[in-house]
Protein backbone atom coordinates (compact mmCIF):
# COMPACT_ATOMS: atom_id res chain seq x y z
CA UNK A 1 0.00 0.00 0.00
CA UNK A 2 1.58 3.28 -1.24
CA UNK A 3 2.36 5.64 2.31
CA UNK A 4 -0.32 8.17 2.75
CA UNK A 5 -2.09 9.29 5.70
CA UNK A 6 -4.55 11.87 6.08
CA UNK A 7 -5.81 14.22 9.49
CA UNK A 8 -7.61 14.42 11.33
CA UNK A 9 -10.00 10.95 10.31
CA UNK A 10 -13.15 12.73 11.34
CA UNK A 11 -14.38 16.15 12.78
CA UNK A 12 -16.80 18.16 13.19
CA UNK A 13 -16.56 21.73 12.75
CA UNK A 14 -18.96 24.89 13.39
CA UNK A 15 -20.02 27.04 10.24
CA UNK A 16 -17.60 30.29 9.98
CA UNK A 17 -14.69 28.17 11.54
CA UNK A 18 -11.46 28.11 9.09
CA UNK A 19 -10.40 24.08 9.19
CA UNK A 20 -7.25 22.49 7.75
CA UNK A 21 -7.13 19.01 6.52
CA UNK A 22 -3.30 17.31 5.86
CA UNK A 23 -2.62 14.54 3.89
CA UNK A 24 1.61 13.33 4.67
CA UNK A 25 2.70 11.24 1.83
CA UNK A 26 6.48 9.07 2.11
CA UNK A 27 6.53 7.83 -1.35
CA UNK A 28 8.01 11.13 -2.69
CA UNK A 29 5.91 11.32 -5.23
CA UNK A 30 5.33 14.53 -7.41
CA UNK A 31 1.72 14.42 -7.82
CA UNK A 32 -0.57 15.40 -4.88
CA UNK A 33 -4.30 16.04 -5.18
CA UNK A 34 -7.30 16.96 -2.74
CA UNK A 35 -10.87 15.48 -4.00
CA UNK A 36 -13.97 15.68 -2.31
CA UNK A 37 -17.23 12.21 -2.18
CA UNK A 38 -20.68 13.15 -1.63
CA UNK A 39 -23.37 11.14 -2.75
CA UNK A 40 -24.52 11.10 -6.29
CA UNK A 41 -21.25 13.10 -7.58
CA UNK A 42 -18.36 10.93 -7.20
CA UNK A 43 -15.23 12.39 -6.86
CA UNK A 44 -14.48 16.14 -8.14
CA UNK A 45 -10.87 17.35 -7.39
CA UNK A 46 -10.83 20.94 -5.44
CA UNK A 47 -7.15 21.12 -6.01
CA UNK A 48 -3.68 19.98 -6.77
CA UNK A 49 0.31 19.94 -6.86
CA UNK A 50 2.83 19.43 -9.32
CA UNK A 51 5.35 20.37 -6.74
CA UNK A 52 6.25 21.96 -4.32
CA UNK A 53 4.99 25.68 -3.99
CA UNK A 54 3.20 24.82 -7.36
CA UNK A 55 -0.16 24.32 -7.00
CA UNK A 56 -3.80 24.50 -9.58
CA UNK A 57 -7.24 24.55 -9.17
CA UNK A 58 -9.82 22.68 -9.75
CA UNK A 59 -13.37 21.51 -10.60
CA UNK A 60 -14.49 22.67 -7.13
CA UNK A 61 -11.65 25.15 -5.69
CA UNK A 62 -14.36 28.28 -4.27
CA UNK A 63 -14.14 28.56 -0.63
CA UNK A 64 -10.81 26.29 -0.52
CA UNK A 65 -7.01 27.12 -0.62
CA UNK A 66 -4.15 24.79 -0.32
CA UNK A 67 -0.68 24.59 0.49
CA UNK A 68 2.65 22.77 0.01
CA UNK A 69 5.72 24.18 1.47
CA UNK A 70 7.57 20.16 1.25
CA UNK A 71 6.98 17.32 -0.71
CA UNK A 72 5.38 15.46 1.30
CA UNK A 73 2.59 17.76 2.95
CA UNK A 74 -0.28 18.91 1.16
CA UNK A 75 -2.72 20.82 3.21
CA UNK A 76 -5.94 21.72 2.43
CA UNK A 77 -8.15 25.21 4.05
CA UNK A 78 -11.56 25.35 3.69
CA UNK A 79 -11.09 28.83 4.88
CA UNK A 80 -14.40 29.60 6.19
CA UNK A 81 -16.51 26.28 6.64
CA UNK A 82 -20.04 25.78 5.11
CA UNK A 83 -22.22 23.35 5.59
CA UNK A 84 -22.17 22.47 1.99
CA UNK A 85 -18.39 21.26 2.51
CA UNK A 86 -19.54 18.27 4.93
CA UNK A 87 -18.15 15.63 2.90
CA UNK A 88 -15.60 13.02 2.62
CA UNK A 89 -12.56 14.52 1.37
CA UNK A 90 -9.91 12.17 -0.23
CA UNK A 91 -5.79 12.63 -0.60
CA UNK A 92 -4.22 11.21 -3.36
CA UNK A 93 -0.84 10.66 -5.18
CA UNK A 94 0.41 10.14 -8.50
CA UNK A 95 4.21 9.55 -10.04
CA UNK A 96 4.57 9.22 -13.99
CA UNK A 97 7.24 6.16 -14.70
CA UNK A 98 7.60 3.11 -16.91
CA UNK A 99 4.34 1.90 -17.41
CA UNK A 100 2.36 3.12 -14.17
CA UNK A 101 1.75 6.34 -16.07
CA UNK A 102 0.45 8.09 -13.33
CA UNK A 103 -2.45 6.07 -11.91
CA UNK A 104 -3.29 7.57 -8.11
CA UNK A 105 -3.07 6.19 -4.92
CA UNK A 106 -5.54 7.34 -2.64
CA UNK A 107 -5.29 8.15 1.66
CA UNK A 108 -7.89 6.62 3.60
CA UNK A 109 -10.22 9.63 3.79
CA UNK A 110 -11.45 12.52 6.35
CA UNK A 111 -15.09 13.02 6.96
CA UNK A 112 -15.65 16.35 8.12
CA UNK A 113 -19.26 17.51 8.93
CA UNK A 114 -19.72 21.70 9.56
CA UNK A 115 -22.69 21.74 11.71
CA UNK B 1 -17.41 17.72 -17.74
CA UNK B 2 -18.78 14.46 -15.79
CA UNK B 3 -18.21 10.99 -17.55
CA UNK B 4 -21.34 9.31 -17.63
CA UNK B 5 -21.46 5.85 -16.10
CA UNK B 6 -23.92 2.92 -17.00
CA UNK B 7 -25.50 1.51 -15.40
CA UNK B 8 -25.89 2.84 -11.91
CA UNK B 9 -26.30 -0.32 -10.17
CA UNK B 10 -26.17 -3.85 -10.65
CA UNK B 11 -26.71 -6.72 -8.60
CA UNK B 12 -25.94 -10.37 -9.63
CA UNK B 13 -24.85 -13.83 -8.29
CA UNK B 14 -21.73 -15.03 -7.90
CA UNK B 15 -20.26 -16.15 -10.84
CA UNK B 16 -22.22 -13.99 -12.95
CA UNK B 17 -20.43 -11.58 -15.31
CA UNK B 18 -20.69 -8.09 -15.35
CA UNK B 19 -20.12 -5.23 -17.52
CA UNK B 20 -19.91 -1.63 -16.85
CA UNK B 21 -19.75 1.31 -19.43
CA UNK B 22 -18.35 4.83 -18.79
CA UNK B 23 -18.73 7.71 -21.90
CA UNK B 24 -17.53 10.71 -22.19
CA UNK B 25 -18.27 14.33 -24.27
CA UNK B 26 -14.91 14.95 -24.56
CA UNK B 27 -11.79 13.59 -26.36
CA UNK B 28 -9.86 10.97 -24.21
CA UNK B 29 -5.81 10.48 -23.79
CA UNK B 30 -6.84 7.59 -20.90
CA UNK B 31 -9.53 6.55 -19.20
CA UNK B 32 -8.59 4.92 -15.48
CA UNK B 33 -11.03 2.42 -13.38
CA UNK B 34 -10.85 2.58 -9.56
CA UNK B 35 -12.75 0.19 -7.03
CA UNK B 36 -14.15 1.24 -3.62
CA UNK B 37 -15.58 -0.66 -0.74
CA UNK B 38 -17.72 1.03 1.78
CA UNK B 39 -15.92 3.50 3.88
CA UNK B 40 -12.98 2.59 2.29
CA UNK B 41 -10.44 4.49 -0.47
CA UNK B 42 -10.97 3.85 -4.06
CA UNK B 43 -8.59 1.12 -5.09
CA UNK B 44 -6.82 1.55 -8.60
CA UNK B 45 -7.72 -1.33 -10.63
CA UNK B 46 -6.09 -0.35 -14.27
CA UNK B 47 -5.11 2.21 -16.85
CA UNK B 48 -6.38 2.38 -20.63
CA UNK B 49 -3.69 4.63 -22.66
CA UNK B 50 -5.41 6.07 -25.85
CA UNK B 51 -3.84 3.88 -28.81
CA UNK B 52 -3.46 0.92 -26.25
CA UNK B 53 -4.81 -2.64 -25.76
CA UNK B 54 -6.90 -4.03 -23.90
CA UNK B 55 -6.26 -4.12 -20.11
CA UNK B 56 -6.57 -7.05 -18.04
CA UNK B 57 -6.66 -7.49 -14.00
CA UNK B 58 -7.28 -11.55 -12.87
CA UNK B 59 -10.45 -11.75 -14.56
CA UNK B 60 -11.34 -7.66 -14.80
CA UNK B 61 -10.59 -6.50 -18.25
CA UNK B 62 -11.27 -3.09 -19.69
CA UNK B 63 -11.41 -2.27 -23.47
CA UNK B 64 -11.15 1.92 -24.62
CA UNK B 65 -13.00 2.76 -27.58
CA UNK B 66 -11.23 6.08 -28.52
CA UNK B 67 -13.31 6.50 -31.38
CA UNK B 68 -16.73 6.84 -29.32
CA UNK B 69 -14.54 8.49 -26.49
CA UNK B 70 -16.14 5.23 -23.99
CA UNK B 71 -14.59 2.79 -22.14
CA UNK B 72 -16.45 -0.19 -20.73
CA UNK B 73 -15.12 -2.49 -17.77
CA UNK B 74 -15.68 -6.57 -17.80
CA UNK B 75 -16.23 -8.57 -14.70
CA UNK B 76 -15.76 -12.35 -15.30
CA UNK B 77 -17.53 -15.15 -13.23
CA UNK B 78 -17.99 -12.82 -10.08
CA UNK B 79 -16.58 -12.85 -6.99
CA UNK B 80 -18.27 -12.02 -3.80
CA UNK B 81 -14.98 -9.57 -3.25
CA UNK B 82 -15.93 -7.80 -6.31
CA UNK B 83 -18.55 -5.86 -4.72
CA UNK B 84 -18.19 -2.19 -4.39
CA UNK B 85 -18.86 1.18 -6.71
CA UNK B 86 -16.35 1.39 -9.75
CA UNK B 87 -15.96 4.46 -10.95
CA UNK B 88 -13.84 5.54 -13.94
CA UNK B 89 -11.67 8.52 -13.98
CA UNK B 90 -11.34 10.51 -17.78
CA UNK B 91 -8.22 12.28 -18.71
CA UNK B 92 -8.85 14.75 -21.24
CA UNK B 93 -4.78 15.34 -21.67
CA UNK B 94 -4.47 18.65 -19.02
CA UNK B 95 -2.23 17.90 -16.69
CA UNK B 96 -2.87 14.35 -14.84
CA UNK B 97 -6.37 15.56 -13.68
CA UNK B 98 -8.82 12.88 -13.40
CA UNK B 99 -12.61 13.77 -13.56
CA UNK B 100 -14.49 11.01 -12.36
CA UNK B 101 -17.88 9.40 -13.28
CA UNK B 102 -20.66 9.08 -10.29
CA UNK B 103 -19.82 5.44 -9.71
CA UNK B 104 -21.62 2.20 -10.59
CA UNK B 105 -22.81 0.00 -7.35
CA UNK B 106 -21.86 -3.86 -8.00
CA UNK B 107 -23.15 -5.82 -5.69
CA UNK B 108 -22.46 -9.96 -5.58
CA UNK B 109 -24.47 -11.94 -3.85
CA UNK B 110 -23.88 -15.89 -2.86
Amino acid sequence: DAGITQSPRHKVTETGTPVTLRCHQTENHRYMYWYRQDPGHGLRLIHYSYGVKDTDKGEVSDGYSVSRSKTEDFLLTLESATSSQTSVYFCAISEEGGTTHYEQYFGPGTRLTVT
Amino acid sequence: QQPVQSPQAVILREGEDAVINCSSSKALYSVHWYRQKHGEAPVFLMILLKGGEQKGHDKISASFNEKKQQSSLYLTASQLSYSGTYFCGTDSGSARQLTFGSGTQLTVLP
